[in-house]
């Protein structure tokens, strides 16, 4: 069974752009999450998306934003690019995002702002 | 709100030793728990979880962990460490945001694991 993949796996952008980054959760998994991961503020928590729906949004600007399709892939989307962006984004997926089911994580895209 | 506090950013112990993880957690209601690892660039690698069918949760790669309600604790233990459990480790609880009435986890500051040979 495949795993959650993230692509691509490294990114380097310079300020004021955007960038747009994939997740293809595991087959049959509905719940895609997305994570920001910085040494300074740890794992934060961005959105969940469940059957094409936003279902949950943790405290980001509006730059960040993203979208599920019907085939459960995500993507999400950062406008605008800041330094402070920079981070390690993780996708997890899981079969209904409820409170005991268990989440995946796929390996991670690595975004540099310069 | 339900948060966990991980006591320790880093810890070092020797080939062989015990490994002792401290995570605390604030919750009004019976939380579900988690314990993840990460190793370096990759993603998180779930090694437990608490779920109240038992206190005591055994894991893969020879980890455990102990819900103890009276301390409001969930310590991940592991009796003898290899130099492979050289890595970050993340407590979390799964949290209701009440206004979307879904789940999201909320995780821990991380614990990194150094083991000496």
């Amino acid at each position: 069974k495949a795993g959650v993949t993230q692509t691509p796996r490294y990114l380097i952008k310079t300020r004021g752009q955007q960038v747009t980054l994939s997740c293809s959760p595991i087959s049959g998994h509905r719940s895609v999450s997305w994570y920001q991961q910085t040494p300074g503020q740890g794992l934060q928590f961005l959105f969940e998306y469940f059957s094409e729906t936003q279902r949950n949004k943790g405290n980001f600007p509006g730059r960040f934003s993203g979208r599920q399709f019907s085939n459960s892939r995500s993507e999400m989307n950062v406008s605008t690019l800041e330094l402070g962006d920079s981070a390690l984004y993780l996708c997890a997926s899981s079969l209904d995002g409820g409170e005991n089911t268990e989440a995946f994580f796929g390996q991670g895209t690595r975004l540099t702002v310069v | 709100a339900q948060s966990v506090t991980q006591l320790g950013s880093h810890v070092s112990v020797s080939e062989g030793a015990l490994v002792l993880l401290r995570c605390n957690y604030s919750s009004s209601v019976p939380p579900y728990l988690f314990w993840y690892v990460q190793y370096p660039n990759q993603g998180l690698q779930l090694l437990l979880k608490y779920t109240s069918a038992a206190t005591l949760v055994k894991g893969i790669n020879g980890f455990e962990a102990e819900f103890k309600k009276s301390e409001t604790s969930f310590h991940l233990t592991k009796p003898s460490a290899h130099m492979s459990d050289a890595a970050e480790y993340f407590c979390a609880v799964r949290v209701l945001r009440t206004g979307a009435g879904s789940y999201q986890l909320t995780f821990g500051k991380g614990t990194k694991l150094s083991v000496i040979p």
